[in-house]
């Protein structure tokens, strides 16, 4: 069972709107603006999508977006494309002896 | 650009030592990152395993931490792991990840992952 829970599948039509909801608790999502979002497509690496809650790395689209209110952070992804679909994964830094955290992931299915 | 790339063996014994290494390129193991490794068991999501800062300091997810030991060669500019007692459960693939603590706080980059299968 992972430290942070995600929905383990959502899906939007192309163009659409869709958010991915990241629950913790106050010793990590909610007692740090430390969480991040990673996109992974089948058999590569973990891409930093979202840093610090809301912040995007160079290169990134601004069809991506994160949030925070309270114990739960989101990743919103608007305008959807086909190539967005794959796995979401968040992580959060925590105040407990593992200090780094991840969410069980979310399939983005693009219909 | 920082690049990072995994190497070790791909198959290990029950009960043996999984070790792999983490070469750093294109910047210094020494900047003020620390260099983590998160692993990934077939079909399933990510976990953290460890970190540690060119200094030697280090920090282990409890769950492993009796059998994790991450180091580092700063001569060499590459950070390494060792898992003893491994068994079926450890297989995986294995990244390893620079980690930001400020002014951004995240795993930016990643190396492309190596599988370790568990098996005899």
């Amino acid at each position: 069972q992972s430290a942070l829970t995600q929905p383990a599948s959502v899906s939007g039509s192309p163009g659409q709107s869709i958010t991915i909801s990241c629950t913790g608790t106050s010793s990590d999502v909610g007692g740090y603006n430390y969480v991040s979002w990673y996109q992974q497509h089948p058999g590569k690496a973990p891409k930093l999508m979202i840093y610090d809650v809301s912040n995007r790395p160079s290169g990134v689209s601004n069809r991506f977006s994160g949030s925070k209110s309270g114990n739960t952070a989101s990743l919103t992804i608007s305008g959807l494309q086909a190539e967005d679909e794959a796995d979401y994964y968040c992580s959060s830094y925590t105040s407990s002896s593992t200090h780094w955290v991840f969410g069980g992931g979310t399939k983005l299915t693009v219909l | 650009q920082v690049q990072l790339q995994e190497s070790g063996p791909g198959l290990v014994k029950p009960s043996g030592t999984l070790s792999l290494t983490c070469a750093v390129s294109g910047g210094s193991i020494s900047s003020s990152n620390w260099w983590s490794w998160v692993r990934q068991p077939p079909g399933k999501g990510l976990e953290w395993i460890g970190e540690i800062y060119h200094s030697g300091s280090t920090n282990y997810n409890p769950s492993l931490k009796s059998r994790v030991t991450i180091s580092v060669d700063k001569s060499k500019n590459q950070f390494s792991l060792k898992l003893s007692s491994v068994t079926a459960a450890d297989t995986a693939v294995y990244y390893c990840a620079r980690v930001w603590m400020g002014p951004l706080h995240a795993f930016d980059i990643w190396g492309q992952g190596t599988m370790v299968t568990v098996s005899s």
